[in-house]
């Protein structure tokens, strides 16, 4: 299966910084078919990115995604207080689906 | 609205039996596959199961293979999970999530339920 690394593990940043969080993959991700998730305290996780770099359904377009193979990247251009949460990477381009271990993004 | 809600979870024993359901509504249930999701404290999230759109396709985490079984019912829009032999690492939160393209597996999870708590202590 493929393991996928995130880091760094916490990512301390002020509203208006902008963030870079990385996952490495230990195999290519066929097809790129990598997404991102964002989790809040006591809720689901949400769909923020999907196919390395296309942004789901409501998410703004200060979220980016990009990447490829082994190595994929989410950026946020300039937080906003909303978007300190922890972010989860995803591989669905293998079974079984697997998922990053999470990168915590909070506030400064 | 589209939406997934999970029901079931509960404080078991360990080796007993548990049965989670899923309530879909707002969506063709039929044209997706769906999967179970979990997430125990502190851990990072494990997909447990998928069943295709038609329910004849069933896959499984090795972690839950032979003890687990994932069925639903077009019909009605629901999903269950029959948790067997359960074990304390069986214990997390369960969410019942959506495939994104429809029927296709893997795939992203564009809808997820709120999630239901399963512990299995003694």
């Amino acid at each position: 299966e493929i393991v996928l690394t995130q880091s760094p593990g916490t990512l301390s940043l002020s509203p208006g910084e902008r963030a870079t969080l990385s996952c490495r993959a230990s195999q290519s991700v066929s097809s790129s078919y990598l997404a991102w998730y964002q989790q809040k305290p006591g809720q689901a996780p949400r769909l923020v990115i999907y196919v390395a770099s296309t942004r789901a359904t409501g998410i703004p377009d200060r979220f980016s995604g990009s990447g490829s193979g082994t190595e994929f990247t989410l950026t946020i251009s300039r937080l906003e207080p909303e978007d300190f949460a922890v972010y989860y990477c995803q591989q669905y381009g293998s079974s079984p689906i697997t998922f990053g271990q999470g990168t915590r993004l909070e506030i400064k | 609205q589209v939406q997934l809600v999970e029901s079931g979870g509960g404080v078991v024993q360990p080796g007993r039996s548990l049965r989670l359901s899923c309530a879909a509504s707002g969506f063709t249930f039929s044209n997706y596959a769906i999967h179970w999701v979990r997430q125990a404290p502190g851990r990072r999230l494990e997909w447990v199961a998928v069943i295709s759109f038609v329910g004849n396709n069933k896959y499984y985490a090795d972690s839950v293979k032979g003890r687990f079984t994932i069925s639903r019912d077009n019909s009605k829009s629901t999903l269950d999970l029959q948790m067997n032999s359960l074990r304390a690492e069986d214990t997390a939160v369960y969410y019942c999530v959506r495939s994104k393209r429809g029927p296709t597996y893997p795939d992203a999870f564009d809808i997820w339920g709120q999630g239901t708590k399963v512990t299995v202590s003694s």
